[in-house]
């Protein structure tokens, strides 16, 4: 079964800290692993989408890798904001399993402490 | 560019009740994806159209239904509701081809069923 998890569940830190979340896949035959942001209530923004040839991408302090050998992805967020607080959700297209969409983390809860 | 829309925004529908939950892509967009966001299940995808035919369904019963019109916008009908169909609905878009582009997402329907 194709699984995505996030770890942690939540974080809390100060303004200005840099800071990663994990994403782990059970699958190394993914298409593409796209991180996405919820802020309560809301839909989802897609921040970035990594395929399955690129090790990483970045927009603005968001950078994203992912390495499928260990079936890991993280998201860096450098230097965070309160604005930033959110929840943040992993998500992986499978290789003949792109037809059922994505298959999604639970997602991290981050609270960014002004 | 607009993005992804859903309407309505809110809904309080009773058991046994049938209910239509609206959406329209992304100009462009020609596939339309449906997931159920329940709390503390995550994200659970509930069907795929594209080009106006449904291309695959997650694992929910047959008293969900949709379809996607002419125009790519699409619907999602629920009926007989149950309590535990009480959730965010998520409408997402993608072009063509969607394993190599991102989704994108509306802002959702809140259903609660009483």
């Amino acid at each position: 079964k194709q699984e995505v998890t996030q770890i942690p569940a939540a974080l809390s830190v100060p303004e200005g800290e840099n800071l990663v979340l994990n994403c782990s896949f059970t699958d190394s035959a993914i298409y593409n692993l796209q991180w996405f942001r919820q802020d309560p209530g809301k839909g989802l923004t897609s921040l970035l989408l990594i395929q399955s040839s690129q090790r990483e991408q970045t927009s603005g302090r968001l950078n994203a890798s992912l390495d499928k050998s260990s079936g890991r992805s993280t998201l860096y967020i450098a230097a965070s904001q309160p604005g930033d607080s959110a929840t943040y959700l992993c998500a992986a297209t499978y290789s003949g399993g792109g037809a059922d969409g994505l298959t999604f983390g639970k997602g991290t809860h981050l609270i960014i402490q002004p | 560019e607009a993005g992804v829309t859903q309407s309505p925004t809110h809904l309080i529908k009773t058991r046994g009740q049938q209910v239509t939950l609206r959406c329209s892509p992304i100009s462009g967009h020609t596939s339309v994806y449906w997931y159920q966001q329940a709390l503390g299940l995550g994200l659970q995808f509930l069907l795929w159209y594209d080009e106006g035919e449904e291309r695959n369904r997650g694992n929910f019963p047959p008293r969900f239904s949709g379809r996607q019109f002419p125009n790519y916008s699409s619907e999602l009908n629920v009926n007989a509701l149950e309590l535990e169909d009480s959730a965010l609905y998520l409408c997402a878009s993608s072009l063509a081809g969607r394993v190599y582009s991102p989704l994108h997402f509306g802002n959702g329907t809140r259903l609660t069923v009483t």
